[in-house]
């Protein structure tokens, strides 16, 4: 499994654009890059994935380096309800392997 | 995606007893997977129940203490055995939501506390 660098916390202002960055570059070349969040309380939501190209829906942008040894969740306009551990996972098999993630503060 | 609902949302146990946490999946699916939160923490993968044959445990974790079942192509068990307070956590299981690549859905998750 390819290991990923985030950085721990991030903190945006309300309704501001956020870039949360991830590092994989041991990432194999058949890996998906999937993207999760986790709010308070709950379990771990899918947000988004991609292989090679960049990727849009109705919760976020997944903006993917051309080498794939990192890519970026773009948030367009973060809410208070954003504030959430956002975790990147390259994989290529069955299994999802949690890091740390990236802690999301939202401020008002 | 599939829908899963997760029993029960939270418990509190008495050390050396035991505690059975099901997960309902409202389509068929091949694979289910057992994951911990310990508190603070990220999530840690216990194993992945296959229907019809043994789970597939991940390093750490063994059959005597997690033993899985997976009955059906909706439905698995997770029991937590002989319980001590460091098995206090949050559970959850996991299917995915669609061909291998588009990621997975997680359940709520079961909240244990083990007293």
């Amino acid at each position: 499994d390819a290991k990923t660098t985030q950085p721990n916390s991030m903190e945006s202002n309300e309704e501001e654009p956020v870039h949360l960055p991830c590092n994989h570059s041991t990432i194999s070349g058949t890996d998906y890059i999937h993207w999760y969040r986790q709010l308070p309380s709950q379990g771990p939501e899918y947000v988004i994935h991609g292989l090679t190209s960049n990727v849009n829906n109705r919760m976020a942008s997944l903006a993917i380096a051309e080498d794939r040894k990192s890519s970026t969740l773009i948030l367009h306009r973060a809410t208070l309800r954003d504030a959430a551990v956002y975790y990147c996972i390259p994989t290529g098999g069955f299994k999802t392997i949690f890091g740390a993630g990236t802690r999301l503060f939202v401020k008002a | 995606s599939a829908v899963i609902s997760q029993k029960p949302s939270r418990d509190i146990c008495q050390r050396g007893t035991s505690l059975t946490i099901q997960c309902q999946v409202d389509s068929q699916v091949t694979m289910m997977f057992w994951y911990r939160q310990q508190p603070g923490q990220s999530l840690t993968l216990i194993a992945t129940a296959n229907q019809g044959s043994e789970a597939t445990y991940e390093s750490g974790f063994v059959i005597d203490k997690f033993p899985i079942s997976r009955p059906n192509l909706t439905f698995s068990t997770l029991t937590v055995s002989n319980m001590s307070p460091e098995d206090s956590s949050i559970y959850l299981c996991s299917v995915a939501r669609g061909p291998l690549g588009d990621g997975y859905t997680f359940g709520s998750g079961t909240r244990l506390t083990v007293v």
